[in-house]
């Protein structure tokens, strides 16, 4: 059964550290890999990621993946209390099917 | 540009009756899908259109239905509902497979 796995469920640091998420992957004919910032209501796109090891950036958050161990990280540098949201991660596969983890909730305090 | 639009935003049912959440992509988006949302389960995915097409669904009862208009647009359907049907239910839109999800506001459904 394809699922994702995210890690850890929450987390809570103080404003200035530096986080990182995990998220691994058991997914049939792994397509793509995404990651989601939902604060309120509806998820927000962050990173798509298709090959292994190309970073993608923006701004204080970067993303990596590596296919091989079937893995992605988001990391967020100098946190501030606007990036406090749960983290959703995601696997698309060969058949149209998101496949999404159950979050990381991130508090971040100032 | 608009974005993907929701209605309605919040709907209180009974158990017992059925219920219509409609989906307006962002313009050109020619992939739907929707999604479940429960503090217990998170996102699961229901099913996903293209082209009047249904090309997927997730695992849940055939009381969850969809379907696709020619415009792009989209509708759920639950039947029969139950109290395990509360949730917030998201669809998205996306112009390709490769492309990140576009995600609506949600309707948030209570079954009481």
């Amino acid at each position: 059964e394809d699922k994702v796995v995210q890690s850890p469920l929450s987390l809570v640091v103080h404003e200035g550290d530096t986080v990182t998420l995990n998220c691994s992957y058991e997914v049939t004919n792994f397509r793509s890999l995404l990651w989601y910032k939902q604060e309120k209501k509806a998820p927000t796109f962050l990173f798509m990621l298709t090959s292994s090891g190309i970073e993608k950036k923006s701004g204080r958050l970067s993303s990596i993946l590596d296919k091989k161990e079937l893995f992605s990280i988001l990391n967020i540098t100098a946190t501030q209390t606007g990036d406090s949201a749960v983290y959703l991660c995601a696997s698309t596969s060969g058949t149209y099917k998101y496949i999404f983890g159950t979050g990381t909730r991130l508090k971040v305090l100032a | 540009k608009a974005g993907v639009t929701q209605t309605p935003r919040y709907l209180i049912k009974t158990r017992g009756q059925q219920v219509t959440l409609s989906c307006s992509p962002i313009s050109g988006h020619r992939s739907v899908s929707w999604y479940q949302q429960t503090p217990g389960q998170g996102l699961q995915f229901l099913f996903e259109y293209f082209s009047e097409t249904q090309r997927n669904k997730g695992n849940f009862p055939g009381r969850f239905s969809g379907r696709q208009f020619s415009n792009s647009r989209s509708e759920m359907n639950v039947s029969t509902l139950e109290l395990g049907d509360s949730a917030l239910y998201l669809c998205a839109s996306s112009s390709g497979r490769d492309n990140g999800y576009t995600f609506g506001s949600g309707t948030r459904l209570t079954v009481v």
